[in-house]
């Protein structure tokens, strides 16, 4: 069964540090999400992604965070620098297509601690 | 603006007890699709259902089951038999067809307990 990837799975750094998350969705899913959770919460949409083109990273802080899809398969997404708030569960989603219909396929997610 | 509320942060029941979560969004739309999905302790959060607002049907999938009721605007969830397995917290989300993305909005989440 295809499965979302992510990398690291765990992620320690110190703030001020840059850090980095890779994302590799299922083959052939042009739309790829980032969503941040922290610790009892919902996720939170950071960047949504149409191919290589950003279609929503209104909720992303742009100051620290950017994130990229070059060729429209795999992400990455940075913040630099990092900061204690920072710390979160990052997840990576990716649907077969853009539109509210399709149901979005999670990563597992990388858990950043930021000390 | 779109919103999801899981008024249940926690629930403790005991094997086979039927055990039902509720959702309540809000949203200027009138076309959205609303979803459940179960986050395990491994972290991954897993697709478990999605119905549009068109289509107030309720549904069941063998011991899961969901009533949606656009008059309260409300889409709950019930484990019907609970099992130690169904241990998780469980999210609502909705997600809106009028806007550029198709973010979904979660709720906070109901964390479920099983005990044997």
């Amino acid at each position: 069964e295809a499965e979302v990837a992510q990398s690291p799975r765990y992620k320690i750094t110190e703030k001020s540090q840059a850090v980095a998350f890779w994302c590799d969705p299922i083959s052939g899913h042009a739309t790829l999400y980032w969503y941040r959770q922290i610790l009892g919460q919902g996720p939170e949409l950071l960047v949504q992604f149409q191919d290589e083109s950003v279609v929503d990273d209104s909720q992303l802080p742009k100051d620290r965070f950017s994130a990229e899809r070059l060729k429209g398969v795999d992400s990455t997404l940075k913040i630099q620098p990092a900061e204690l708030g920072d710390s979160a569960m990052y997840l990576c989603a990716s649907s077969s297509t853009s539109g509210s219909f399709y149901e979005q396929y999670f990563g597992p997610g990388t858990r950043l601690t930021v000390t | 603006a779109q919103k999801v509320t899981q008024a249940q942060t926690e629930i403790s029941v005991v094997e086979k007890e039927d055990v039902t979560l509720d959702c309540v969004y809000e949203t200027r739309d009138t076309t959205y699709y609303l979803f459940w999905y179960k986050q395990p302790p491994s972290g991954e959060l897993v697709f478990l259902i999605r119905r549009n607002s068109f289509d107030e049907q309720n549904e069941i999938s063998g011991r899961y089951s969901w009533n949606f009721q656009k008059s309260t605007s409300s889409f709950n969830f019930t484990i019907t038999a609970s099992q130690v397995v169904d241990s998780a917290v469980y999210f609502c989300a909705l997600s809106e067809a009028g806007t550029s993305g198709s973010r979904l909005t979660f709720g906070e989440g109901t964390q479920l307990t099983v005990n044997p």
